[in-house]
């Protein structure tokens, strides 16, 4: 069965700039989370869809926002883009919770200039 | 500090050696993820649990909810175990979020 997919897989944007991304969760998954990992700061929890709703948030500023489609597939995006957003931003899919395993898609690196 | 901490955050061994890697945690968890990242960046998660011990191979998980922490190991260590291995937990309170350690980066050498 397919896995987690992401795209684009890399990205540059320019300063102050937006982005979209998209992750197509595993067949029957209903819950999409999105990461973002540095080198600084390592791995961060930005949001949780489930069933087109969003379930949880990290600590992220407004500019970082997503949103689920009914076939659950996932989109963020990234408005007026920051040097500091340059990152590999991860989506994972999960049946409903995290007590169901995750599946983590390749990535996006984002290169923010 | 951080909720997540794992030690060591480097870990160089021969082939075939024993390797442990230990997470401690501060919080209430629903579950704890034991993740493998190659580089390149893809992630495979490798467990979840939430008591208890698991085996998957040569990789084992054990976890010790009252002192809030677990190890995993890997016996038999193989040049392509190289990776970095992340541990995550799963908060009893929006149990939904994932919040990481800072990764343990292990590198096996025939």
């Amino acid at each position: 069965k397919a896995g987690v997919t992401q795209t684009p897989r890399y990205l540059i944007k320019t300063r102050g700039q937006q982005v979209t991304l998209s992750c197509s969760p595993i067949s029957g998954h209903r819950s999409v989370s999105w990461y973002q990992q540095t080198p600084g700061q390592g791995l961060q929890f930005l949001f949780e869809y489930f069933s087109e709703t969003q379930r949880n948030k990290g600590n992220f500023p407004g500019r970082f926002s997503g949103r689920q489609f009914s076939n659950s597939r996932s989109e963020m995006n990234v408005s007026t883009l920051e040097l500091g957003d340059s990152a590999l931003y991860l989506c994972a899919s999960s049946l409903q919770t995290a007590n169901y395993g995750y599946t983590f898609g390749s990535g996006t690196r984002l290169t923010v200039v | 500090k951080n909720e997540v901490e794992q030690s060591p955050q480097n870990l160089t061994a021969q082939e075939g050696e024993f390797i442990t890697i230990n997470c401690s945690y501060s919080v209430g968890i629903s579950a704890l993820h034991w993740l493998q990242q190659h580089p390149g960046g893809g992630i495979v998660s490798l467990f979840m649990l939430s008591s208890g011990k698991k085996k998957h191979g040569r990789l084992i998980a054990t976890i010790n909810i009252q002192e809030k922490h677990s190890s995993l190991h890997i016996t038999a260590s193989h040049p392509r175990d190289s990776a970095v291995y992340i541990c995550a937990v799963s908060l009893i309170q929006g149990a939904q979020k994932l919040v990481f350690g800072q990764g343990t980066r292990l590198t096996i050498n025939p």
